[in-house]
């Protein structure tokens, strides 16, 4: 089946640590999002890659990074530097950036010992 | 800034009930698109809609129904005769134009259908 696949489903981290959320597709999209989700609020864009070995900033970028070395793949990487990670990060992928419908993925709760 | 407005956080309705979820939006383009995702428990969003901005021709499918309205920047989701399996929260979304597909999301209606 396609889809996109998200990993770990939970994944705790301790201080200091950087943790990485790994996102897989096979839907051959081109373009990949990283959203953050906190409760009883909306979802808020980490960062996006349209193409492969390209990525831009979304709306709060800071103490996150991220790597688009192949089309499937699309991995968020948490580091030290985000003081306050704990949320659900969900993965996205679209056909292509031109307003295309995205498909989700289940999602990784990320939580701070 | 492109901005979604979902106001009713929480609304509890008893099976078989209509539900309307309201979406206000705004934004400065004359182009641009509307979306309503549905997130259930098991956490991934699933796409309902697309309109884009010039197409202002109401929506239905099957239970669903969306009233898009430019006059008040709305674009409001109803479900008919709603059932426990519509539990789930719903987000309205509005995308930048330009080609970015980046999507400014609401923070969601939170629908509990009590059986």
């Amino acid at each position: 089946d396609g889809g996109i696949t998200q990993s770990p489903k939970y994944l705790f981290r301790k201080e200091g640590q950087n943790v990485t959320l790994s996102c897989e597709q096979n839907l051959n999209h081109d373009a990949m999002y990283w959203y953050r989700q906190d409760p009883g609020q909306g979802l808020r864009l980490i960062y996006y890659s349209q193409i492969v070995n390209d990525f831009q900033k979304g709306d709060i970028a800071e103490g996150y990074s991220v790597s688009r070395e192949k089309k499937e793949s699309f991995p968020l990487t948490v580091t030290s530097a985000q003081k306050n990670p704990t949320a659900f990060y969900l993965c996205a992928s679209s056909m292509n950036r031109y307003n295309e419908k995205l498909f989700f993925g289940s999602g990784t709760q990320l939580s701070v010992l | 800034a492109q901005k979604v407005t979902q106001a009713q956080t929480e609304i509890s309705v008893v099976e078989k009930e209509d539900v309307t979820l309201d979406c206000v939006y705004e934004t400065r383009d004359t182009t641009y698109y509307l979306f309503w995702y549905k997130q259930p428990p098991s956490g991934e969003l699933v796409f309902l809609i697309r309109r884009n901005s010039f197409d202002e021709q109401n929506e239905i499918s099957g239970r669903y129904s969306w009233n898009f309205q430019k006059s008040t920047s709305s674009f409001n989701f109803t479900i008919t005769a709603s059932q426990v399996v519509d539990s789930a929260v719903y987000f309205c979304a509005l995308s930048e134009p330009y080609g970015n597909n980046r999507l400014a999301f609401g923070k969601g209606n939170q629908v509990v259908v009590i059986p």
